[in-house]
Order: C-alpha cells, then structure tokens, then sequence
C-alpha cells in the first residue's frame, strides 16, 4: 500500500529549465496512463495521457514517457515557468477497470 | 463553457450532523465520481456511479451516501457516522469508454466546527 505522510517529494526548478517529473507503477496490467496538475485549493487538471501502446506522447510544453519494462512513467515540462509550480501525479488504469489508481504526487516548485 | 461545478467550496459540520455537498456536471458524461484528498495522500474513491439510478461503493464509503437520480448531478452526503470527515472532496466524471481520463471540479473542503 502507499505510505501516508504529510510530506510530498518536491522537485525545486528554476524559471526557464526542464522540469522531469517520476511516477512508478507496479501493476503490470495498467494499459492507461494519465498525468494531473493541481495547484493549491483547486481539482486535479489533465495535462496529458498515454496508453500502453506507446511509449511516448508530446504536448504544448510536455511529454510523457513510458518504460513498460521498469513500469515507470515520466512527465517532462519543457522551458518551466512560475505558473508551472502545482503538485503533480499520475494515475493508471488496469484493463477492465473503470477506476483508475492516484499516486501521491510530487510538489514542483519553480523559482523566478 | 463545459465543466464540473461543485459547491459549497468551504463547509463545516458540527458533530452528529450530516451534511451534502453538492457535484453537477455539464459535460454529458455517464460516469461520475466522489474521491476524498488528505495532505500528502492520493485521492482515495468514496463512490462512484456509470449510469443514472445506479452507483457502487469504492474504498471508503463507509460513513458516506449518494444518489444519481440525475445524469448531471451525483450529490455526497457525509453522515454522523464519518467520524474523521475533515477533508478536500473532489468530484470528477467521465466520458464513457475505459481509456478516457477523469475531469474534476474544484473541490469542497469540509471542516468540523
């Protein structure tokens, strides 16, 4: 199960690098990836999503990639901008469900 | 414009009081769902429901309620029975079909008076 803490991973940036983001899934089954974006008080945006299929998806300013071999999953935001400094996590679906499984999520801080 | 409204954004309860809050979507979607976000924790399913007039426990259900005589709206009602309630509530839908993502409101945070 996920550990439980107050305390998110936190990826500090400066205004203008590329920002790479990490999420580990264990279940091999997932076929469905997704990422979110949510800054403070407000819901989870999507930013972008991939299916198993693939390995990588581009767009405006990010990509996803996909390693079915480690079961790992990347977020990389291009040119970080202030605006950019949410929490971020990812989400997988496994074939045949309808819900899908949250990770934590890491606190990206990018500093002007 | 589309998208998923939900209210009060800031509620209290007093204890041994249920309270409701409220999820409406504009969007068409057929599934909707209810999640419960602690600090530092993944979004944990309460209840989530595909079609109307029907809906199905998810990990947490216990102390809450819902009803979906609506395809737009899936209200959750946080009983006295939920004894930790204070938490941000987020409600999301979906389009139908498995590989489509879930959009989200704006949330509720509940607090105890």
């Amino acid at each position: 199960g996920e550990s439980v803490g107050l305390h998110l991973p936190t990826l500090s940036v400066q205004e203008g690098d590329n920002s790479i983001i990490n999420c580990a899934y264990s279940n091999s089954a997932s076929d469905y990836f997704i990422w979110y974006k949510q800054e403070s008080g407000k819901g989870p945006q999507f930013i972008i999503d991939i299916r198993s299929n693939m390995d990588k998806r581009q767009g405006q300013r990010v990509t996803v990639l996909l390693n079915k071999t480690v079961k790992h999953l990347s977020l990389q935001i291009a040119a970080t901008q202030p605006g950019d400094s949410a929490v971020y996590f990812c989400a997988e679906r496994s074939g045949g469900s309808y819900i899908p499984t949250f990770g934590r999520g890491t606190s990206l801080i990018v500093h002007p | 414009d589309g998208g998923i409204t939900q209210s009060p954004k800031y509620l209290f309860r007093k204890e041994g009081q249920n309270v409701t809050l409220s999820c409406e979507q504009n969007l068409n979607h057929d599934a909707m769902y209810w999640y419960r976000q602690d600090p530092g924790q993944g979004l944990r399913l309460i209840y989530y429901s595909q079609i109307v007039n029907d809906f199905q426990k998810g990990d947490i259900a216990e102390g809450y309620s819902v009803s979906r005589e609506k395809k737009e709206s899936f209200p959750l009602t946080v009983t006295s029975a939920q004894k930790n309630p204070t938490a941000f509530y987020l409600c999301a839908s979906k389009r139908g079909g498995e590989r489509q993502p879930q959009h989200f409101g704006d949330g509720t945070r509940l607090s105890i008076l």
